[in-house]
């Protein structure tokens, strides 16, 4: 069965600081692979997708970067981190060709940006 | 642009009453997504309607799909305490630069 996991649970970072989460999938090969944040209270935002690796499309221009190094693994990051930036981090995979199929969400992280 | 609208966002109800929660969305699709997210958790997948006049149920709930209306119902059956949760739904655009969009979710109070 498929797994998907990230990291951390939970983050406090000021300003101004770097910003890196990780997502992984385990049990599936060549995932879609996404990541959406929610604001609280909030429906969510689609931030990245990536249908393969190093194959990364953003939908809202921001200071947030994704990169893919494997098939299965997703990294959120940012250089300095603002307000803003603060909510819930959600990574999501699925499987199908243009991307349309469920999608499967993660555990979360929630970023708080002092 | 794909807009998914939900009615109503905040739904207080008592247990036993029975309600539906209404999904609309602006564009042509075939595909409609609903998922519940407790609070502080992450979003769980409920039900997938692939084609017009497809009904899921599980439990209590049952979701049905129009597209011809671009139409999607959360229906509640007999609701009970545990029920209580955001109800999100999501259209596949066909557009793969826009991927699933989200409706802004419908937060469900059950009382007891």
């Amino acid at each position: 069965s498929q797994t998907i996991h990230q990291w951390p649970a939970t983050l406090v970072q000021p300003v101004g600081s770097p910003l890196s989460l990780e997502c992984t999938v385990e049990g599936t090969s060549n995932p879609n692979l996404y990541w959406y944040r929610q604001a609280a209270g909030r429906g969510l935002q689609l931030l990245f997708y990536s249908i393969g690796i190093d194959q990364i499309s953003s939908e809202v221009p921001q200071n947030l970067s994704a990169s893919r190094p494997q098939d299965r693994q997703f990294i959120l990051s940012s250089k300095k981190l603002l307000l803003s930036d603060s909510g819930f981090y959600l990574c999501a995979w699925s499987v199908g060709s243009g991307g349309t199929d469920t999608q499967y969400f993660g555990p979360g992280t929630r970023l708080t940006v002092l | 642009e794909l807009k998914v609208e939900q009615n109503p966002l905040f739904l207080s109800m008592q247990e036993g009453k029975n309600y539906t929660i209404y999904c609309n969305y602006s564009t042509t699709s075939d595909r409609l997504y609903w998922y519940r997210q407790d609070p502080g958790k992450s979003l769980e997948s409920l039900f997938v309607l692939l084609s017009n006049g497809a009904v899921k149920q599980e439990g209590r709930l049952m979701a049905s799909l129009d597209t011809k209306a671009r139409l999607s119902t959360l229906h509640i059956t007999a609701a009970v305490h545990d029920l209580s949760a955001t109800y999100f739904c999501a259209v596949d655009s066909y557009n793969y630069g826009q991927n699933f969009v989200f409706g802004p979710g419908t937060r469900l109070s059950v009382l007891p």
